[in-house]
């Protein structure tokens, strides 16, 4: 079964600092997903991208995130200035289409600020 | 606003018997319902779903779920328990009608006892 693929699995940065995590959706998926889980427990929506800008976005997607998709394959989600409590499990997921389609979750990155 | 409420942080069950693990939703209009299980250091995978038509839902595994209305529920059920099938089960929903954003629940832990 085609995968979604993430990297890198575990990124460890300081307060502050810019941070990127990247994604490969599955090709010939239209929908883009981030989602971060926070000690292995609650999925929280962060932002749905489609047409190469946001679609939806959740209250914790705030000025500090942005989504990209610089060419035809990769989907990137940067946090501009990392606190503390951005440390968490984040899940890139597609879906081919819109209409209670499955999503794909790649394995995730784990983030850690220090 | 769309949530979803499961009750049980942790089921324990025998190998062999059947299992449960509940769901209730609130969405304004109909819902769209999910159930993804997770593994240890992996994303979330797609079980079933429910959109439209018969209440009960056949999913991966053996596992079967059921869309109450009158109830906001959608129970995962499996007639007999596996010891592979202990990991974390998250019920999801999102609004019917072209709506992104997909709801999960704080997941429940199933722990099959041999």
């Amino acid at each position: 079964e085609p995968e979604v693929t993430q990297t890198p699995s575990h990124q460890v940065t300081q307060m502050g600092q810019e941070v990127i995590l990247r994604c490969v959706p599955i090709s010939n998926h239209l929908y883009f997903y981030w989602y971060r889980q926070i000690l292995g427990q609650k999925v929280e929506f962060l932002v749905s991208f489609y047409n190469n800008e946001i679609s939806e976005k959740s209250e914790i997607f705030d000025d500090q995130f942005s989504v990209e998709r610089p060419d035809g394959s990769n989907f990137t989600l940067k946090i501009r200035s990392t606190k503390l409590e951005d440390s968490a499990m984040y899940f890139c997921a597609s879906s081919v289409g819109l209409l209670g389609e499955k999503l794909f979750f790649g394995s995730g990155t784990q983030l850690s600020v220090l | 606003a769309q949530s979803v409420a499961q009750p049980e942080d942790q089921v324990n069950v025998a190998e062999g018997n059947p299992l449960t693990v509940k769901c209730t939703y609130s969405v304004s209009g109909n819902p769209y319902l999910f159930w993804y299980v997770q593994y240890p250091n992996r994303g979330l995978q797609f079980l079933l779903k429910y959109i439209t038509g018969d209440n009960l839902v056949k999913g991966s595994y053996g596992f079967e779920a059921e869309f109450n209305k009158s109830q906001t529920s959608f129970h995962l059920k499996k007639p007999s328990a596996l010891v592979s099938d202990s990991a974390l089960y998250f019920c999801a929903v999102s609004r019917a009608g072209g709506y992104q954003k997909v709801t999960f629940g704080t997941g429940t832990k199933l722990q099959v006892i041999p």
